[in-house]
């Protein structure tokens, strides 16, 4: 069935170091991939989105690629801050309306 | 800025127990989704909804009923609770077109 897989499960990485996270999907018709921020004790916040007709989106220090190809995506964050721990879930839609997520990725930025 | 809205951030109750969990969007949004979400199994479909009356099955609908008379309003319900549906629970609505979804705050249910 459809599924999207998320890697790695638990990231570390040193304050002011770079963090990617990665996804592939496997519905091929998917086409809109957003990429939540779910802090400790908090709801799932949309930080970036991208749409199949377009290959890259950069948001300051975010930025999401997409290869429609190889049915990848991945968050990229740069210059990590404390304040950029927390679980990144990446999601796909598939079909029109239901997403399907990725089973998150829990990333500490160690000050 | 209120968007979702849950009826409940905690609830505790009873094996056996019918259980509603109500979820409200105030942005005229097509779609309304419930979720559970369990340690290192992320978010997984319970139900979903793309207009008043018309519900779909998610990932794991077993156990669970959904109910959409109005479109900002989607009810989940747990016609007996069990204690493996101790969860937290995440509503989310998006629009058909911009696709762009919301979460609510969460249901933390617990069941004894």
């Amino acid at each position: 069935g459809e599924n999207v897989e998320q890697h790695p499960s638990t990231l570390s990485v040193q304050e002011g170091d770079s963090a990617v996270i990665k996804c592939t999907y496997s519905d091929s018709a998917s086409n809109y991939f957003p990429w939540y921020k779910q802090e400790l004790g908090k709801r799932p916040q949309l930080i970036i989105d991208i749409r199949s007709n377009v290959g890259e989106k950069k948001d300051q220090r975010i930025a999401v690629t997409l290869n429609k190809t190889a049915k990848h995506f991945s968050l990229h964050i740069t210059e990590t801050q404390p304040e950029d721990s927390a679980v990144y879930f990446c999601a796909a839609t598939s079909g029109t309306y239901k997403y399907i997520f990725g089973t998150g990725t829990r990333l500490k930025v160690l000050a | 800025d209120v968007k979702v809205t849950q009826s409940s951030r905690y609830l505790v109750k009873r094996t056996g127990e019918k259980v509603f969990l109500e979820c409200v969007q105030d942005m005229d949004h097509e779609n309304m989704f419930w979720y559970r979400q369990d340690p290192g199994l992320g978010l997984r479909l319970i139900y979903f909804s793309y207009d008043v009356k018309m519900k779909e099955k998610g990932d794991i609908p077993e156990g669970y009923s959904v109910s959409r008379e109005k479109k900002e309003r989607f009810s989940l319900i747990l016609e007996s609770a069990s204690t493996n549906q101790t969860s937290m629970y995440l509503c989310a609505s998006s629009s058909f077109t911009s696709k762009v979804g919301d979460f609510g705050p969460g249901t933390r249910l617990t069941v004894t």
